[in-house]
């Protein structure tokens, strides 16, 4: 199976900051098939990006993901407060459908 | 407006069995693959199992085969996870979430309900 290793495991930042998250692929992810969900507490996760780069629907464009080779890349432009929450990857391309251990991005 | 709510979460004894619904609306239900997702409260995510939109395909976790079983009732717009011989690391909050994909066969979640928890302790 796919393993995904995220770092760093907290990111402490300030709103307005720029954030970058990233998640690390054991093997090739067949098509860039990674996704990033974002989790806030006693919440269900959210979607905000699929195939490695698209956002999903509503998600604001501050959110960006990129990839280069087995390195996936979530960044976020100009930290609003709603964004401190949990982040996790996982990987669709093979199954077993794997996540990544998360990174909490808290506030400064 | 879609909505997945999930149902029959509590405490069971190690060795028992629950089994778990999620009613779907808001959607073409038999145009989606449908999974299971599970987090102990606190820690990461786990992929349980899913099922394709004509319960075509199916698939399981390592950790579950053999003792879960997935499957889906098209007219009621639900999906049921029946999970045998439960062990206590099966503790966690059991999610339902509808694949992004018309009539595909991965998992993207693009909706999830709001959760299930099971406890599984003596």
């Amino acid at each position: 199976e796919i393993v995904l290793t995220q770092s760093p495991g907290t990111l402490s930042l300030s709103p307005g900051e720029r954030a970058t998250l990233s998640c690390r692929a054991s093997q090739s992810v067949p098509s860039s098939k990674l996704v990033w969900y974002q989790q806030k507490p006693d919440r269900a996760p959210r979607l905000l990006i699929f195939g490695a780069s698209g956002r999903a629907t509503g998600i604001p464009d501050r959110f960006s993901g990129s990839v280069s080779g087995t390195d996936f890349t979530l960044t976020i432009t100009r930290l609003e407060p709603e964004d401190f929450a949990v982040y996790f990857c996982q990987q669709y391309g093979s199954s077993p459908y794997t996540f990544g251990q998360g990174t909490k991005l808290e506030i400064k | 407006e879609v909505r997945l709510v999930e149902s029959g979460g509590g405490l069971v004894p190690p060795g028992r069995s629950l089994r778990l619904s999620c009613v779907a609306s808001g959607f073409t239900f038999d145009d989606y693959g449908i999974h299971w997702v599970r987090q102990v409260p606190g820690k990461g995510l786990e992929w349980v199992s899913g099922i394709t939109w004509n319960s075509g395909s199916i698939d399981y976790a390592d950790s579950v085969k053999g003792r879960f079983t997935i499957s889906r009732d098209n007219a009621k717009n639900a999906l049921y996870l029946e999970m045998n011989s439960l062990r206590v690391e099966d503790t966690a909050f059991y999610y339902c979430a509808k694949d992004y994909g018309r009539r595909g066969s991965s998992f993207v979640g693009d909706y999830w309900g709001q959760g299930t928890l099971v406890t599984v302790s003596s």
